[in-house]
């Protein structure tokens, strides 16, 4: 079975400061993961995704994430936020049956 | 890109009454589709896989007879709450899988009921 953890529900971060965004898996099988982005009111907007190959994968809006198997981890990263950044993030992983499960999802707030 | 919309984006609707959404891929055939419940503040739980010409696979915990799920076509599925009940007041998402595109699924804007 497959989980997603989102260790941080909200996170304050200034403008132009970096940002990260912690997510933790766990599955039996190989892992296809993901991050979307939720504006409010809105659907998903896929962020990036890890399907195989490089572990260090580059998204839309300046975001990249690293896949790191050992750790089963799969962090977000942005290096200079902007105020249009401020949304719900989630971490997804897909299972062998095509059924996405999201984490909690991470409120970001970027400060003026 | 790959679009899905859902219709309504937004309903109200009386207790006990039943409220249908459509989910549509618009530019590509969807065999799978994926429904979503998100309560405020809260993380996407998936419902059920529709699958085109097949019965939906319920997840454990839904009440298939609640949600009535089906999957007409191949651009087309329904989600509809019968018996509304204010609990059921949430915002609802589906997503479609492209058969084309093995890893992705494209999620539709969402609609939000309100059960009075």
């Amino acid at each position: 079975a497959q989980s997603v953890t989102q260790l941080d529900s909200q996170v304050p971060v200034f403008e132009e400061a970096p940002v990260e965004l912690r997510c933790n898996y766990s599955s039996s099988v190989s892992v296809y993961l993901f991050w979307y982005v939720q504006y409010p009111n809105q659907g998903l907007q896929l962020l990036l995704k890890y399907l195989s190959g490089s572990t260090l994968v580059k998204g839309i809006n300046g975001f990249e994430a690293e896949f790191n198997k050992s750790q089963t981890s799969f962090h977000l990263r942005k290096p200079s936020v902007h105020i249009s950044d401020t949304a719900e993030y989630f971490c997804a992983v897909r299972s062998t049956g095509n059924q996405f499960y999201f984490g909690t999802g991470t409120s970001l707030t970027v400060i003026p | 890109g790959a679009v899905v919309s859902q219709h309504p984006s937004w309903v109200i609707c009386k207790s006990g009454t039943s409220v249908k959404i459509e989910c549509r891929s618009l530019d590509f055939q969807a065999t799978t589709m994926f429904w979503y419940r998100q309560f405020p503040k809260q993380s996407l739980m998936l419902m059920a896989t529709s699958n085109e010409g097949s019965k939906a696979t319920y997840e454990q915990g839904v009440e298939k007879d609640k949600f009535l799920i089906n999957h007409a076509s191949l651009t087309l599925s329904t989600l509809t709450v019968t018996s509304a009940h204010p609990e059921d007041s949430s915002f609802y998402i589906c997503s479609a899988k492209d058969p084309n595109k093995a890893y992705e699924q494209y999620f539709g804007p969402g609609t939000r009921l309100t059960v009075t």
